[in-house]
């Protein structure tokens, strides 16, 4: 079946680092791919997402890149804070019947002061 | 953004025993809603597809006997996990898609979840 991969599982950054989480999907006619940040227990939260038809988005200290010919996106965090401390999860939606969205494993991602 | 609602957080029952979640949405109206279920320091897994009106769409591998969904209003969907047992213990969450918002992304809202524990 379609799958999204998600490298790394654990990252772990000094405070003020950049992060970058990668991820590549296998439906070539996925058309949508939006991040998530869960915490501890808590519900999955939307970060940022990127259509197909463009290549980067960025909200603030938060960017998105996607290459639909490599079917690869990213995941760009700019001075990470503590506070960014969490799970982030990569999806992409499958083409056709009810776009259901797929996710990666997920990244565990430490800020340390 | 949508507001999903998710009951119980938490729920402890005895092996055998059937376990019912809801999911609403409070200030929309879901056609469709998706069931996850993530374990522990894992990545979510889609069980299902909810169709208001209509029969849900399981995922491989899913017991749809085992895990029954019920959507029987725009607003609601139910999970109930039949005769459980301590391999059930996980955290489902629910989602929802909002046609319409935000140009029509398509975002999925998700509920706070629901920790089972079957003893």
């Amino acid at each position: 079946g379609e799958n999204v991969e998600q490298h790394p599982s654990t990252l772990s950054v000094q405070e003020g680092d950049s992060a970058v989480i990668k991820c590549t999907y296998s439906d070539s006619a996925s058309n949508y791919f939006p991040w998530y940040k869960q915490e501890l227990g808590k519900r999955p939260q939307l970060i940022i997402d990127i259509r197909s038809n463009v290549g980067e988005k960025k909200d603030q200290r938060i960017a998105v890149t996607l290459n639909k010919t490599a079917k690869h996106f990213s995941l760009h965090i700019t001075e990470t804070q503590p506070e960014d401390s969490a799970v982030y999860f990569c999806a992409a939606r499958l083409s056709g019947g009810y776009n259901k969205l797929i996710f990666g494993a997920g990244t565990r991602l430490a800020v340390h002061p | 953004g949508a507001v999903v609602s998710q009951h119980p957080s938490r729920v402890i029952c005895k092996s055998g025993t059937s376990v019912k979640i809801e999911c609403r949405s409070l200030d929309f109206q879901a056609t469709t809603m998706f069931w996850y279920r993530q374990f522990p320091k894992q990545s979510l897994m889609l069980m299902a597809t909810s169709n208001e009106g209509s029969k849900a769409t399981y995922e491989q591998g899913v017991e749809k006997d085992k895990f029954l969904i019920n959507h029987a209003s725009l607003t609601l969907s139910t999970l109930t996990v039949t005769s459980a047992h301590p391999e059930d213990s996980s955290f489902y969450i629910c989602s929802a898609r909002v046609r319409g918002l935000r140009g029509g992304t398509g975002e999925l809202f998700f509920g706070e979840g629901s920790r089972l524990t079957v003893l």
